[in-house]
């Protein structure tokens, strides 16, 4: 079945950039998701990415596709300590009832 | 942009109470609603799809009579746990998107449930 992979810890210092990985296997993924969760809270969309971008920015936020290598990431630009969260990559497809395959989440840590 | 309410956001109840669990579309009309459950340090786990006036489709393993889903308009569904115990405490999130196939989920704020 499908499946997204992150690395599960990431720790920066203040104002330098982060970068989260995520791989994922679905070739017919349609749409990549990054979503942040802090303690004890929902999750919040960041941005998404459709499967035939190669990047999208917005504001720190850079997210680059390799959908050769189905390989996607976050890069958060001059990451601050509110940036402090879980981050989940996800992907859905148009067949699968656009459920969401969830990767594990990776837990971003900031030091001032 | 898009936003989900999720009511409570915290309830601590005995053993064999029913607990019921709204999550609403507040500026958008969300014809599919998701069901999440979510374990400690752990991913989401998908519980059930409900589409508006139409029955929830269930996850492989997920008792349909313990997580009674409802979704009978396209602002609320309701996730009622029925005869609670213990092992059902843990953190349940409701997303919500609309019918366009490019709008993604937004998900409410979640609720922690504890069971005494």
């Amino acid at each position: 079945g499908e499946d997204v992979e992150q690395s599960l810890f990431l720790s920066v210092r203040e104002g330098d950039s982060s970068v989260i990985n995520c791989t994922y296997t679905d070739s017919s993924s349609t749409y990549l998701y990054w979503y942040k969760q802090e303690p004890g809270a929902g999750l919040q969309l960041l941005t998404y990415i459709f499967s035939n971008m190669d990047m999208k920015q917005d504001q720190r936020l850079t997210v680059l596709l390799n959908k050769k290598d189905k390989h996607l990431s976050l890069r958060i630009a001059d990451t601050q300590t509110g940036d402090s969260a879980i981050y989940f990559c996800a992907e859905s497809n148009a067949g699968n009832n656009r459920k969401l395959i969830w990767g594990l989440g990776t837990s971003l840590a900031v030091n001032p | 942009g898009a936003v989900v309410s999720q009511h409570p956001s915290w309830v601590i109840c005995k053993s064999g109470t029913s607990v019921k669990i709204e999550c609403r579309s507040l500026d958008f009309q969300a014809t599919t609603m998701f069901w999440y459950r979510q374990f400690p340090k752990q991913s989401l786990m998908l519980m059930a799809t409900s589409n508006e006036g139409s029955k929830a489709t269930y996850e492989q393993g997920v008792e349909k009579d313990k997580f009674l889903i409802n979704h009978a308009s396209l602002t609320l569904s309701t996730l009622t746990v029925t005869s609670a115990h213990p092992e059902d405490s843990s953190f349940y999130i409701c997303s919500a998107s609309t019918r366009r196939s490019n709008q993604p989920q937004h998900f409410g704020d979640g609720t922690r449930l504890s069971i005494l």
